[in-house]
């Protein structure tokens, strides 16, 4: 069965530092891997997902991520974090080879909540 | 214009009560969801609905019945509330429920407290 871990509940980072925020998966196939970013009283928003291709991605808001197959890795990066960065942020795992059915789900890690001061 | 909708944005009753929570999205996607987030924000997907029919059931209890009556909208009833049920629940919408790699279109929540 697939699964998402991220092993930090909370990322603390001053303000122009470069952030990481980790995840790693298990899933038996090649994974599609998803970061989402919740705000406070919101619904998530998608920043950037890996499907093929360059393990280097980048997406929303500055945001990048590398896949690391070997280690089964996804972390999420950014060069120079803002106070407005601070959220939680989720990644997600699903296996194509299953999809359509029931194992397909996308599966959310526990969330790490990033926090960025000035 | 909100993309994916629900209402009501708060919800508090009583143990036992029924209650609906409403989801409607304007994307012209043909497939939604609804994920539980816990009180430790764990996210669980519940359900999943594409082009009105029912592609994924997990293990919810029978309380909770997803109503779709169309592919913009996907309705939670929930029966018989107990104090587990509290949580906040989202739904979320992506283009094609056989695409693996679409994303997913949240909306902003529905804190259930039940009392």
């Amino acid at each position: 069965a697939q699964s998402v871990a991220q092993p930090e509940d909370q990322v603390n980072v001053a303000e122009g530092n470069p952030l990481t925020v980790k995840c790693t998966y298990s899933v038996s196939g090649n994974p599609y891997l998803f970061w989402y970013v919740q705000y406070p009283n919101r619904g998530l928003q998608f920043l950037l997902k890996y499907i093929t291709g360059d393990n280097l991605v980048k997406g929303s808001y500055g945001f990048e991520a590398e896949f690391n197959k070997s280690q089964t890795s996804f972390h999420l990066k950014k060069p120079s974090a803002l106070v407005s960065d601070s959220a939680l942020y989720f990644c997600a795992v699903r296996d194509p080879r299953n999809y359509g059915g029931s194992q397909g789900n996308l599966i959310f890690g526990k969330g790490t909540k990033l926090s960025v001061k000035p | 214009d909100t993309a994916v909708s629900q209402t009501p944005k708060y919800l508090v009753t009583q143990m036992g009560n029924d209650k609906s929570i409403k989801c409607e999205q304007n994307l012209g996607h043909d497939t939604m969801y609804w994920y539980k987030q816990d009180s430790k924000k764990f996210l669980k997907i519940m359900f999943s609905y594409n082009n009105k029919e029912l592609i994924i059931n997990e293990t919810v209890p029978n309380r909770f019945s997803p109503k779709s009556p169309d592919k913009a909208h996907l309705n939670l009833h929930i029966n018989s509330l107990e104090l587990g049920d509290s949580a906040v629940y989202f739904c979320a919408s992506s283009q094609s429920g056989y695409r693996a790699n679409e994303k997913l279109f949240f909306g902003s929540g529905t804190q259930l407290s039940v009392l």
